[in-house]
């Protein structure tokens, strides 16, 4: 089993849609957790932090649930530039990256 | 600021020959990593440096060495290059090795191996 496993996708949305990707991690001493965001062919970047609490950044809310050991990622709205490859990124004592779910957003 | 700098770009080997990417950072980043990206997986760590004078085994180390240089530059080596080596390679830097510390990815380098 993976250390990190999110539906690769692709998601296809039109533009505004809502939209929510799942990730789930199988190692329970898990500490921090991230989103980062691929564009084809370009270096990740890091879109937003996950907190117990949950958390919010415009359009994008992330959710964690340790009891299930999973991490989501709503946006809404969705945009063209919305595009892209999503990994969802556990540390536990290290940093173990999922493979990625594709968005694609069209018009 | 540059950020995180990767050369080259682009690097087709044959099969047993050795070369050297480089990675340079300017954000004063104590910790420096190296992973490979393939289809269908996700990121996985080559070999990381929580600081400058220390290096470390990642997940996949098997067939690279690498130099922490400086502060600045992390270097990655093949010495005899394998068909299993092609990959997007990505250097990353942080301020610090605390788990909760952001990356900063480089753009990465295509290597081909035939």
């Amino acid at each position: 089993r993976k250390e990190v496993e999110q539906d690769p996708g692709p998601f296809n949305v039109p533009e505004g849609a809502t939209v929510a990707f799942n990730c789930t991690y199988s190692n329970s001493a898990s500490q921090s957790f991230f989103w980062y965001r691929q564009d084809c062919r370009k270096e990740p970047k890091l879109l937003m932090s996950v907190y117990s609490s949950g958390n919010e950044d415009g359009r994008f809310t992330a959710q964690l649930n340790r009891a299930s050991q999973y991490i989501s990622l709503l946006i809404r709205d969705s945009k063209l530039s919305d595009s892209a490859t999503y990994l969802c990124v556990v540390n536990g004592h290290k940093l173990v990256f999922g493979a990625g779910t594709i968005l694609r957003v069209k018009s | 600021n540059a950020g995180v700098t990767q050369t080259p770009k682009f690097q087709v080997l044959k099969t047993g020959q050795s070369m050297t990417l480089q990675c340079a950072q300017d954000m004063n980043h104590n910790s420096m990593y190296w992973y490979r990206q393939d289809p269908g997986m996700g990121l996985r760590l080559i070999y990381y440096s929580a600081s400058e004078g220390t290096t470390d085994k990642g997940e996949v180390p098997n067939g690279y060495n690498v130099s922490r240089l400086n502060k600045r530059e992390f270097s990655l080596r093949l010495e005899s290059a394998a068909p299993s080596q092609t990959s997007v390679y990505f250097c990353a830097s942080s301020e610090l090795a605390a788990v909760n510390n952001e990356q900063f990815f480089g753009p990465g380098t295509r290597l081909t191996v035939l």
